[in-house]
């Protein structure tokens, strides 16, 4: 079975300063892979980043980086120069390439204060 | 990119009745959507598996007769929350899986669907 832990309910960050949230995962699978989403107040789920499990660098998109640490199933998501506006709840989440399906952590929310 | 639509975006109901919520894959054709409920600051819990012409596969838990699936074409999910009761009020969220996806691993996300039963 697959599992993913997030340790942080909440997080404060100031405005312009990085953030790193924690997710750490658990799975017998070989290939896998593994997600951050964004969920604003409005519900909607935006997605951030992807890492596959056999990819030799860390995922970047733009402000988000995610720090696969393998050995340690660690998959933390690195904010850089925080926004007020990516103040919202964060979820990762795996996923088996045999079933497909996604699994999510409890979530962290962040709040940027200015 | 890929867009998921999701209706109604919000639907009061009373008790005992039925609520049809559809979820439809804009630009994409998608073999598999997925359906996902979520309590107020909790995370997202998969309900059920739906392919194209074929049974959903539901989660452990989850009352199959109770949470009606159908997924009659390669653009659209219907979940049929049926018999309503307030305890079956949450928030429900589809995601599509697109037919190119060769390991399946991506999936993109409707608005959510925010049911309350009366």
């Amino acid at each position: 079975a697959q599992k993913i832990t997030q340790t942080q309910p909440g997080m404060f960050v100031q405005e312009k300063e990085a953030v790193t949230l924690d997710c750490t995962y658990d799975t017998s699978d070989p290939s896998y892979g593994l997600f951050w989403y964004k969920q604003p107040s409005s519900g909607e789920m935006i997605f951030l980043i992807y890492q596959g499990s056999y990819d030799q660098q860390n995922a970047t998109e733009g402000r988000y980086s995610l720090n696969f640490q393998k050995a340690r199933k660690s998959a933390n998501l690195v904010i850089s120069a925080s926004q007020l506006g990516d103040s919202a709840m964060y979820f990762c989440a795996m996923s088996s390439l045999q079933n497909h399906k996604l699994v999510f952590g409890a979530g962290t929310i962040l709040r940027v204060k200015s | 990119g890929a867009v998921v639509s999701q209706h109604p975006s919000r639907v009061i109901c009373k008790s005992g009745t039925s609520v049809k919520i559809e979820c439809r894959s804009l630009d994409f054709q998608a073999t598999t959507m997925f359906w996902y409920r979520q309590f107020p600051k909790k995370s997202l819990m998969l309900m059920a598996t739906s392919n194209e012409g074929s049974k959903a596969t539901y989660e452990q838990g989850v009352e199959k007769d109770k949470f009606l699936i159908n997924h009659a074409s390669l653009t659209l999910s219907t979940l049929t929350v049926t018999s309503a009761h307030p305890e079956d009020s949450s928030f429900y969220i589809c995601s599509a899986s697109p037919l190119t996806s060769g390991g399946a691993d991506e999936q993109y996300f409707g608005p959510g669907t925010r049911l309350t039963v009366t």
